[in-house]
């Protein structure tokens, strides 16, 4: 498949490891928040999300934190396999907008 | 559940050419999207339909044109196709409201020689 984007940031794990992507947002107005997940040749597939009155949202082996003192947005992956090999995107959106600002994405690599 | 559907998937022109890109949805959405993601750059919007009826410019909108067709529906346009319009674009949905996520297509990759 084509690459998504150049010059992304990556980050290298080992297949069972923990996996800590991150992403600063901009827009202290920002209420909303998303991770995507994009694989080769595919589009972005939602993952989880969060709002601003949260610190902390689980799902399926991902969690997601948010600070909003130093407008920061993690994204765990637990016990990370292959398949999650991708680009992650963060996404904001301030309250009231239909337009959410993507941020530039961080590509995983899990190595077997 | 197919989800968000995009046609074709592949496509390659001639600069100078026209052609119209089909999205459509099957959930129900109010909002619909089109994008473009080029190397490097992340995703750029284009053009936007906040609701049936309505359409407005996104970040990159010179050299398209969008229909909102009916709700489920959202095709995008290039009138005169440049080299520069190479790239993914991507079309996207979800339904109003503050805390909603877009969901996506797979895409259009399109080349223009």
């Amino acid at each position: 498949g084509e690459s998504v984007g150049l010059h992304l940031p990556t980050l290298s794990v080992q297949e069972g490891d923990n996996s800590i992507i991150n992403c600063a947002y901009s827009n202290s107005a920002s209420d909303y928040f998303i991770w995507y997940k994009q694989e080769s040749g595919k589009g972005p597939q939602f993952i989880i999300d969060i709002r601003s009155n949260m610190d902390k949202r689980q799902g399926q082996r991902v969690t997601v934190l948010l600070n909003k003192t130093v407008k920061h947005l993690s994204l765990q992956i637990a016990a990370t396999q292959p398949g999650d090999s991708a680009v992650y995107f963060c996404a904001e959106k301030a309250g009231g907008s239909y337009i959410p600002t993507f941020g530039r994405g961080t590509s995983l690599i899990v190595h077997p | 559940n197919a989800g968000v559907t995009q046609t074709p998937k592949f496509q390659v022109l001639k600069t100078g050419q026209s052609m119209t890109l089909q999205c459509a949805q099957d959930m129900n959405h109010n909002s619909m999207y089109w994008y473009r993601q080029d190397p490097g750059m992340g995703l750029r919007l284009i053009y936007y339909s906040a609701s049936e009826g309505t359409t407005d410019k996104g970040e990159v909108p010179n050299g398209y044109n969008v229909s909102r067709l009916n709700k489920r529906e959202f095709s995008l346009r290039l009138e005169s196709a440049a080299p520069s319009q190479t790239s993914v674009y991507f079309c996207a949905s979800r339904f109003r409201g503050d805390n909603q996520p877009q969901h996506f297509g797979d895409g259009t990759r399109l080349s223009i020689l």
